[in-house]
């Protein structure tokens, strides 16, 4: 069964701290994986997508790594700012299945 | 650029009453269009999507249904308006080099 599972669910770091999302899928067949960033009440903006060659592709203060053979992407974020509060989307596949998110939250 | 466009942002209905929910994409021509629907911490389900003008697919069955009449146009719709139906609802298009790109949505509360 095609599947992307997230964690953490939600997460709650200090403004400047950096912090990792997990992406793990048993998406088949495999073509891209990519990370969205969701404020709340508001539509998806792509951070990245990577495909099966990409181990790693930056944006910005994002940095997302790929392991096609595990299975598993994480979504790095540098230096967090209280605007990086939102929700954390992974989408794999042409098929675009959606994993539920990671809710971030940045505290000053 | 390519633009999409999504309406109304919010929305209160009765239940039993119709719902019509529209976007356009902008600056691109046959694109893959998608409905989805977000409930409040959960993640996206897909709803419908379309290929092309009148050609829809529909993941789930439901209360709603949606129509493409126009190239660039995709319409949400129902009859009769559940409790149930309430929900944050997406429209997206891909283009032909994978990017998928969001509406910013439209929260519809049946009452």
């Amino acid at each position: 069964k095609n599947q992307v599972e997230q964690s953490p669910q939600s997460l709650i770091i200090l403004e400047g701290k950096n912090c990792t999302l997990q992406c793990n899928y048993t998406v088949s067949p495999f073509s891209n994986l990519r990370w969205y960033k969701q404020d709340t009440g508001r539509g998806p903006v792509s951070l990245t997508i990577m495909t099966f060659s990409e181990n790693t592709k930056s944006n910005g203060r994002y940095t997302a790594t790929l392991d096609a053979d595990t299975k598993q992407s994480s979504l790095h974020i540098t230096a967090s700012q209280l605007s990086d509060s939102a929700s954390y989307i992974c989408v794999v596949g042409n098929k675009l299945v959606f994993g539920a998110g990671t809710i971030l939250r940045v505290k000053s | 650029s390519q633009t999409i466009h999504q309406w109304p942002a919010t929305l209160v209905q009765p239940v039993g009453s119709p719902l019509s929910l529209e976007c356009t994409v902008e600056g691109t021509s046959n694109p893959n269009l998608y409905w989805y629907r977000q409930a409040a911490g959960r993640g996206l389900q897909l709803l419908f999507y379309s290929v092309g003008i009148g050609q829809i697919s529909s993941e789930v069955p439901q209360n709603l249904s949606a129509s493409r009449p126009q190239d660039r146009q995709f319409i949400l719709s129902s009859k009769k308006l559940l409790l149930s139906d309430s929900g944050f609802y997406l429209c997206a298009w891909r283009d032909y080099n994978e990017k998928l790109f969001f509406g910013s949505g439209t929260q519809l509360s049946v009452l």
